[in-house]
């Protein structure tokens, strides 16, 4: 059972505008979420992430938006650029979890120049 | 630091055979994870560790998987028999599990081909 979800598969944007990734959960236990970054041939890298006491969290071209009420986060990333191609993952975790993660399947994300 | 490593970091085998994957985490973390990643199911947890005892291992898919953490510094995944659904890349992770921090830290994957 998917208690994480990215419902895009993949997502192309042109090089300065903004990229916009998308993932819902289910479970409302959750109350931290993170973004990881993977490149082919190697291991997700963490990103970006925020505890559900805030609704966002900034950090240079990234930043996460969570709608709890929704159960909903993105991540937009402005302005994307080439480097940024890679594929995407979502994750969650909540104080029950222990610190294991719920990851999505990914959004594979192509910024073209 | 080096990060996560694991070994090796490609593994073909034939069915039947026994594969043994390994994983040095991060000096310092107290929590260590296994994952698996397909097309089909993205990235699974399989099991995890803190401080070297075994957490939860309601992932792992069937009994001819087994996790071990000897130390502080090492852990194995092993697959007997192996059968060619098991292709997989496997990933291994470690968390300092400090301080409300949630951060996993990734080591590259060991690609598992098996025929």
């Amino acid at each position: 059972d998917q208690q994480v979800k990215q419902n895009s598969p993949s997502l192309s944007v042109q090089e300065g505008r903004i990229s916009i990734l998308n993932c819902d959960y289910t479970n409302s236990m959750f109350d931290y979420f993170l973004w990881y970054k993977k490149y082919p041939a190697e291991g997700p890298t963490f990103l970006i992430s925020i505890s559900s006491i805030k609704d966002k969290n900034e950090d240079g071209r990234f930043t996460v938006f969570l709608n709890k009420s929704a159960k909903h986060l993105s991540l937009h990333i402005v302005p994307s650029q080439p480097g940024d191609s890679a594929v995407y993952f979502c994750a969650a975790t909540g104080s029950n979890s222990g610190y294991a993660l719920n990851f999505g399947k990914g959004t594979s994300l192509l910024v073209t120049p | 630091d080096a990060g996560v490593i694991q070994s090796p970091r490609h593994e073909v085998t034939e069915m039947g055979q026994e594969v043994t994957l390994r994983c040095k985490p991060i000096s310092g973390h107290d929590y260590l994870f296994w994952y698996r990643q397909t097309m089909m199911r993205g990235l699974e947890l399989l099991i995890y560790f803190n401080n070297n005892v075994p957490i939860d291992d309601s992932g792992m898919p069937e009994d001819r998987f087994s996790a071990k953490m000897p130390n502080a510094s090492f852990s194995t995944l092993k697959i007997q028999p192996s059968e060619p659904r098991d292709s997989a890349v496997y990933f291994c992770a470690s968390s300092p599990g400090r301080g409300g921090s949630y951060e996993q830290y990734f080591g590259p994957g060991t690609r598992l081909t098996v025929t």
